[in-house]
Formats: C-alpha cells, sequence, structure tokens
C-alpha cells in the first residue's frame, strides 16, 4: 500500500461545476497535510495547507481533513479552465527527529468549457 | 524576494558528463530541498537540509549524486559521471519553519536530459 494514495485521474469536470479531488494516506502519526498545483511544464505550487479535522477555505478552494478516516480531500468550486492541472497531495509526518514529507502521485484535472 | 532561483533551466549533456545544478533559495529559509520528478516515479525527495547541514540524503539514488550546501545562499546537486536514466526535471524548494515544512516554495526546475 502506498502511504500517500490519490487517483491519477484524469478528471474531467465541467466548466462551473464542483472538482472533487480525494487523497488517503496510511500513516496515522501525519501531522499536517497540503495541496499543490502544478500546470504542465511548471513547477509544484502550494495551495492549501490543512492542520485540523474540519473544512479550510480559501476562495473557491475548500480542504477537508478527516484524520480518522486517514483522508483529505480538496473541492473546487465554479471550475474554470485555468484550473486544469495536475494536483499533489503532501503529507507531513514525523518519522524520528525529522519531519518528512510523503507525496502522492497527483491527480490530473481537466476542466471541460 | 525573487522567489527560489534555479540553473540551468535546461541542461542536455552526453553520457559520462559532469552535471552540476545550482539553487538560490529564498532569503530566510532555512530548509533546503532537492527534488526530481519523472513521469514514472513522480516526485522524489534527494536530499534535504537544515541550516546548510544534510538532514536526509537517502533518497540520493547512488554515489554518482553529491549535494553541498555551503552557504544559506547557495545549493548544488552534482552527478558525476551522468547517464541517461538520470534525465529528469530536478526541483529545488525551500521552505520555512520545521511545523510548516511542507509549505514548500519551488523553483522552476531544472530539465536534465543525458543522451
Amino acid at each position: 500500500q502506498k502511504e500517500v494514495e490519490q487517483n491519477s485521474g484524469p478528471l474531467s469536470v465541467p466548466e462551473g461545476a464542483i472538482a472533487s479531488l480525494n487523497c488517503t494516506y496510511s500513516d496515522r502519526g501525519s501531522q499536517s497535510f497540503f495541496w499543490y498545483r502544478q500546470y504542465s511544464g511548471k513547477s509544484p505550487e502550494l495551495i492549501m495547507s490543512i492542520y485540523s479535522n474540519g473544512d479550510k477555505e480559501d476562495g473557491r478552494f475548500t480542504a477537508q481533513l478527516n484524520k480518522a478516516s486517514q483522508y483529505v480531500s480538496l473541492l473546487i468550486r465554479d471550475s474554470q479552465p485555468s484550473d486544469s492541472a495536475t494536483y499533489l497531495c503532501a503529507v507531513n509526518l514525523l518519522r524520528g527527529s525529522n519531519y518528512q514529507l510523503i507525496w502522492g502521485a497527483g491527480t490530473k484535472l481537466i476542466i471541460k468549457p | 524576494d525573487a522567489g527560489v532561483i534555479q540553473s540551468p533551466r535546461h541542461e542536455v549533456t552526453e553520457m559520462g558528463q559532469e552535471v552540476t545544478l545550482r539553487c538560490k533559495p529564498i532569503s530566510g529559509h532555512d530548509y533546503l530541498f532537492w527534488y526530481r520528478q519523472t513521469m514514472m516515479r513522480g516526485l522524489e525527495l534527494l536530499i534535504y537540509f537544515n541550516n546548510n547541514v544534510p538532514i536526509d540524503d537517502s533518497g540520493m539514488p547512488e554515489d554518482r549524486f553529491s549535494a553541498k550546501m555551503p552557504n544559506a545562499s547557495f545549493s548544488t546537486l552534482k552527478i558525476q559521471p551522468s547517464e541517461p536514466r538520470d534525465s529528469a526535471v530536478y526541483f529545488c524548494a525551500s521552505s520555512f519553519a520545521t511545523s510548516q515544512a511542507g509549505e514548500l516554495f519551488f523553483g522552476e526546475g531544472s530539465r536534465l536530459t543525458v543522451l
């Protein structure tokens, strides 16, 4: 079992709809959770971080964390073609005395006009 | 701030040659990370530094790879000798605090092609 799992997609969503991206993780010691967006040929860019159970909203983006079920999700409301990208989930956990950031393989999102 | 600066942006070299990639982190950031990304393997952590000291180099694939951080504003990743399987995009990233050590700022990457 991979430590951080994401559906590779592509996930196709019509413009204006809600895009829902999911990520599950295996280590219950995970401390913090991140969503990065990566456009084709570009570097990853942090868009959301979440540290406690519940929802965190930032503009059209909402991150949801459920530690009991070990999943974190990203909702994108009113999807735009410019949201088309690969979304990487990353989970930070403490191993020994060092933090380690574990990455999912990413979900490719396509917003269809 | 100009962000994380990497050079070169593109490098094409022949097998057996030495490759040196450079990175300037964001001023004030005390963590620096070197990642490699390929379609097959995704984003892989190679090594990271805290206050210029290498903390975890377990991701460095083999002895052909080495990384240094002589000061807080400069790091290098060297591959000697290079092989075709080293072809990838190499990212440098930096971050500020341990508790938010997952909040990374990435450079634009160095695309390496080894022929």
